[in-house]
């Protein structure tokens, strides 16, 4: 099956720096990836869509200038969170869609803690 | 809105069936999707079902009833392996993925 590769898989920052968290298409072209943000015990929530060469939509609740989302190519898009703090710390999801959908590929996951 | 509703936890008996329920309301509709998702960890796909009827794939089937708007993820021979979260999705018009809060399964000896 199709491969989304994102890393890194985790990263401890001090605050106030900024992580960049990359989600690659191994195998096949994405032409839209989503970024989700899972805290513990809870369900993904989706923060942002992005469709290769445009900008990425945001959802409501969710700063634009904080997490930065750029799909520069079909098989990559990245997600930078910007001067993080503490409550910035969670789990980072990738995903990636195809054309006609029957599946959407995850990536592995990217745990992100803010000291 | 949109909303999707599945129970929050469910315990079964190593062995056991569990079947796992979803219902849904959205903008339209192109796909359910169910998920397995272990702590920590990224969701693993399981079934896809964009006609109604039931789906079987090993020891996981997927059933979907549109009209109701309810989908079931059956699951036998329950190993404790299995003990995880499973998310069902809605694909909306605008082929948004709508995912629900996950059912959390306990799998007991």
């Amino acid at each position: 099956g199709a491969v989304v590769s994102q890393h890194p898989s985790w990263v401890i920052c001090k605050s106030g720096t900024s992580v960049k968290i990359e989600c690659r298409s191994l195998d096949f072209q994405a032409t839209t990836m989503f970024w989700y943000r899972q805290f513990p015990k809870q369900s993904l929530m989706l923060m942002a869509t992005s469709n290769e060469g445009s900008k990425a939509t945001y959802e409501q609740g969710v700063e634009k200038d904080k997490f930065l989302i750029n799909h520069a190519s079909l098989t990559l898009s990245t997600l930078t969170v910007t001067s993080a703090h503490p409550e910035d710390s969670s789990f980072y999801i990738c995903s990636a869609i195809s054309g006609i959908v029957t599946e959407a590929f995850f990536g592995q996951g990217t745990r992100l803690t803010v000291v | 809105g949109q909303n999707i509703d599945q129970p929050t936890e469910m315990t079964a008996t190593e062995g056991a069936i569990v079947q796992i329920n979803c219902t849904y309301q959205t903008s339209g509709f192109n796909g359910l999707f169910w998920y397995q998702q272990h702590a920590g960890e990224a969701p693993t796909f399981l079934s896809y079902n964009v006609l109604d009827g039931l789906e079987e794939k090993g020891r996981f089937s997927s059933f979907l009833s549109r009209s109701k708007g309810y989908s079931y993820l059956l699951l036998k021979e329950l190993q404790m392996k299995d003990s995880a979260s499973y998310l069902c999705a809605v694909l909306d018009s605008n082929y948004q993925l709508i995912w629900g809060a996950g059912t959390k399964l306990i799998i007991k000896p």
